[in-house]
């Protein structure tokens, strides 16, 4: 099975900044990852899918990167709502696993 | 407007059995993946089971595999998750998501949530 590490678990930062978390698949996937932005007792939502792409919806003070084994969901301009728990999650093949998730909080 | 809306979960003893059912309007339901994920309290993610357009085509995690079972009734718009000999661990909220594409790539739209406790 692909294990998917997540770094860093949690940050602080502030309205304004930028924030890079990053993605580490245990093997290459290519560019079959999804990323997910969860708010406190909501449900997760689609962000971001084959590495790179918006979903419709999505501001684009989001962004993702990589391919293989590496990967990075940028935020810039970090908005009041963008405070929430990120997930990663590849789609190479079965099962597809998530990451542990990066809580975003309030400095 | 693209809608999903879990269904089914509540208090169960261990041992025993609950039908989620995903119900799913503003989409040709039949040319879409559904999945199946959960997250125990306090916990992350956890991928559980995919439905593909083909019926042949479902898949399970190794922790419900034989134990759960993912259908689906393109008449009724559904998916249903058929959970049988419920173990403690299995205590989640349970969300469906629909795929962009006839597979899933990471999805377009989730639903709710629906709460399962397993407990004596």
């Amino acid at each position: 099975d692909i294990q998917m590490t997540q770094s860093p678990s949690s940050l602080s930062a502030s309205i304004g900044d930028r924030l890079t978390i990053t993605c580490r698949a245990s093997q290459g996937i290519n560019t079959y990852l999804a990323w997910f932005q969860q708010r406190p007792g909501k449900a997760p939502r689609s962000l971001i899918y084959g590495a790179s792409y918006l979903q419709s919806g999505v501001p684009s003070r989001f962004s993702g990167s990589g391919s293989g084994t590496d990967f990075t969901l940028t935020i810039s301009n970090l908005q009041p709502e963008d405070f929430a728990t990120y997930y990663c999650q590849h789609y190479d093949s079965y099962p597809f696993t998530f990451g542990g998730g990066t809580k975003v909080e309030i400095k | 407007e693209v809608q999903l809306l879990e269904s089914g979960g509540g208090l169960v003893q261990p041992g025993g059995s609950l039908r989620l059912s995903c119900a799913a309007s503003g989409f040709t339901f039949s040319s879409y993946a559904i999945i199946w994920v959960r997250q125990a309290p306090g916990k992350g993610l956890e991928w559980v089971s995919t439905m593909g357009v083909s019926f042949r085509n479902t898949y399970y995690a190794d922790s419900v595999k034989g134990r759960f079972t993912i259908s689906r009734d393109n008449s009724k718009n559904t998916v249903y998750l058929q959970m049988d000999s419920l173990r403690v661990d299995d205590t989640a909220t349970y969300y469906c998501a629909k795929g962009r594409v006839s597979g899933w790539d990471g999805g377009d739209r989730w639903g709710q949530g629906t709460l399962v406790t397993v407990s004596s």
